[in-house]
Order: C-alpha cells, then sequence, then structure tokens
C-alpha cells in the first residue's frame, strides 16, 4: 500500500459527459501527479501540482482540467468525454517538488462508451 | 517522440537466473533515472535510480545500469523469483540536480516472467 488513495476505481460512462476522478496524496505530500495510461502505452504525464499550485503540465488535452484543494487532495476533472479518453488513470504523490520518487495510487479505470 | 524507449514488450526468464531489462532514452539531458515494477490493478512502485553522475547502482538483487555514452539503461535482477513477474517501466527526468525537475517520462514497460 503505497498510502495514495484513488476513488472510484472504475467508472464507465459515456461520450460526452464529464467526470471527476479524486486523489489523497500519502500524508506530508505536497505534490500530486496525474498520469494516464492508455492501451499499450507508457505513462503519459498529464499535469503536476504543489500545495495547491500549478507546477508543471504535460500532454493534458484542453478538456481536462485539474486542481489541489488546500487539504491537499486533488481532482481531474475529464470533460467531453471520447472513446479515446478510456485509460487507466494514476495519480502519485511525492514530498516535494522534485520529481525523484514518486508513489503511485491503484489508479481509476475509466471506460467511456 | 518517444524520448524513453522500451524495446522488448516481454521477457521470460527462468527462476534463479539473471534477469536483465532494457532501456534506450534519447534525450541527453536527462540526468536521473528509475524504474518503476508494476502489478495487475495495482500502480507503480519506484523500484531503484540512478543519477546521471553514476554508472551503476546496487539495492539487494536489483542493480541498476547507466550507460551515458550510449544513452542505454538496464536493470539486473539476480536472483530471479516468481514474485518479481511484473510490468517494468523505466522513466527519466529532466533538472533533479539542478533542482528544476518538471516531469517523469515513461516507457512503454517490459513484462517480465519468471517461470518455476
Amino acid at each position: 500500500d503505497s498510502g495514495v488513495t484513488q476513488t472510484p476505481k472504475h467508472l464507465i460512462t459515456a461520450t460526452g459527459q464529464r467526470v471527476t476522478l479524486r486523489c489523497s496524496p500519502r500524508s506530508g505530500d505536497l505534490s500530486v501527479y496525474w498520469y494516464q495510461q492508455s492501451l499499450d502505452q507508457g505513462l503519459q504525464f498529464l499535469i503536476q501540482y504543489y500545495n495547491g499550485e500549478e507546477r508543471a503540465k504535460g500532454n493534458i488535452l484542453e478538456r481536462f482540467s485539474a486542481q489541489q484543494f488546500p487539504d491537499l487532495h486533488s481532482e481531474l476533472n475529464l470533460s467531453s468525454l471520447e472513446l479515446g479518453d478510456s485509460a487507466l488513470y494514476f495519480c502519485a504523490s511525492s514530498v516535494g517538488t522534485l520529481q525523484e520518487t514518486q508513489y503511485f495510487g491503484p489508479g481509476t479505470r475509466l471506460l467511456v462508451l | 517522440d518517444q524520448q524513453v524507449k522500451q524495446n522488448s514488450p516481454s521477457l521470460s526468464v527462468q527462476e534463479g537466473r539473471i534477469s536483465i531489462l532494457n532501456c534506450d532514452y534519447t534525450n541527453s539531458m536527462f540526468d536521473y533515472f528509475l524504474w518503476y515494477k508494476k502489478y495487475p490493478a495495482e500502480g507503480p512502485t519506484f523500484l531503484i535510480s540512478i543519477s546521471s553522475i553514476k554508472d551503476k547502482n546496487e539495492d539487494g538483487r536489483f542493480t541498476v545500469f547507466l550507460n551515458k555514452s550510449a544513452k542505454h539503461l538496464s536493470l539486473h535482477i539476480v536472483p530471479s523469483q516468481p514474485g518479481d513477474s511484473a510490468v517494468y517501466f523505466c522513466a527519466a527526468s529532466v533538472g533533479v540536480r539542478s533542482g528544476t525537475a518538471s516531469k517523469l517520462t515513461f516507457g512503454t514497460g517490459t513484462r517480465l516472467q519468471v517461470t518455476l
């Protein structure tokens, strides 16, 4: 158990819909990262937050947005969903801003029908 | 542009033997490299890392080798155990040494199967 929790574990929705994925980092970690893993793909970095502020952005679509709340949990919002958004979404956390060792949650599997 | 490549999608090794997982990268600015292990239905778990100023790092049965001139990274597992069966991802970062690291770039993973 990494100490990072993600909800829900599974999500099935339809095209055009909007969903919110939630992540709680390990106790004491200030950074939260979101990754997307599509079929046969590596983990693609989406976005990083540190202590409530956006710190780095990767290949995140404009239809996606994220935020980190004062209690340090984070939410990833995916809107106008398309079939290609079906993937595993992982959240990770680390103590600081340096991305040396990240601890990953179990992921949310999103299926868009 | 795949900056971190794991060209072998799968590898099968007998228990007790050495497992060698390979990773190539193209970005010469990477200064920190990591290996993660992933079991089904779980998130990746950090395994071992190496800074670009080193060419080897060892932790128990796991050793990571870095060949900067070849832009090649490898993970050796000796001896391999059935519990090592998982998907292994290599990852790299720019700017860890300078304190400006912004993200990890992952390879596509290699599925290791350790057989009895």
